[in-house]
């Protein structure tokens, strides 16, 4: 089965610094799909981006940018000049295509940005 | 459009009581999933249903735990008689059809269940 490994449970920063939340994945399916997701402090989830297995070009979104590299197995997020709005629990996640609504989330990196 | 909608937003309940979840998706979502999120456990998919039929329950974590589907609008979660053990907030989440080649799930704001 998939699994997400979030190694990083809690980074602090101080604003305007640059910060990268690790994401390494495991799965035997050859088409997959990645999730990042953002919890704030209200508690609600936040859809932030999807990636196909197919799709190794990163992408970049104002501030926020992903590094997917399948050699790695890894999905990385950086968030550059944070800012303390970016506060919050951020979920990587993965869902294989033989089964692509079983999606495993990992166990969640919290951030806080202090000012 | 609205995004998914769950109600209550908060239950406080004592075990031993049922306590109904309630779930909205998103119109023309196909795909419809309850999450259990704990500390200890994280995200964990309970159940997920395609065009109102439960497809995988394999996450339900006992036989206390039911998810009902009527309706391409409706979908709860029952838990008879709840326990203490059951206090997590429980995410609704919808997505499309799969021939939209969109797999995205797109989340509710969560129930917060507190059981006494």
């Amino acid at each position: 089965a998939q699994k997400v490994t979030q190694a990083q449970t809690e980074i602090s920063v101080v604003e305007k610094e640059d910060v990268t939340l690790d994401c390494v994945y495991e799965t035997r399916d050859t088409t997959y799909y990645l999730f990042w997701y953002k919890q704030p402090p209200s508690g609600e989830l936040v859809f932030l981006i999807r990636r196909n297995s197919f799709d190794e070009q990163n992408e970049i979104s104002g501030r926020y940018s992903w590094n997917f590299q399948k050699s790695t197995s890894s999905f990385n997020f950086t968030i550059t000049a944070s800012q303390v709005v970016d506060s919050a629990v951020y979920f990587c996640a993965l869902s294989e295509a033989y089964n692509n609504n079983d999606m495993r989330f990992g166990a969640g990196t919290r951030l806080t940005v202090k000012p | 459009d609205a995004g998914v909608i769950q109600s209550p937003r908060h239950e406080v309940t004592e075990m031993g009581q049922e306590v109904t979840l309630r779930c909205k998706p998103i119109s023309g979502h196909d795909y419809l999933f309850w999450y259990r999120q704990t500390m200890m456990r994280g995200l964990e998919l309970l159940i997920y249903f395609n065009n109102n039929v439960p497809i995988d329950d394999s996450g339900m974590p006992e036989d206390r735990f039911s998810a009902k589907m009527p309706n391409a609008s409706f979908s709860t979660l029952k838990i008879q008689p709840s326990e203490p053990r059951d206090s997590a907030v429980y995410f609704c989440a919808s997505s499309p059809d799969l021939t939209t080649k969109d797999e995205t799930q797109y989340f509710g704001p969560g129930t917060r269940l507190l059981v006494l």
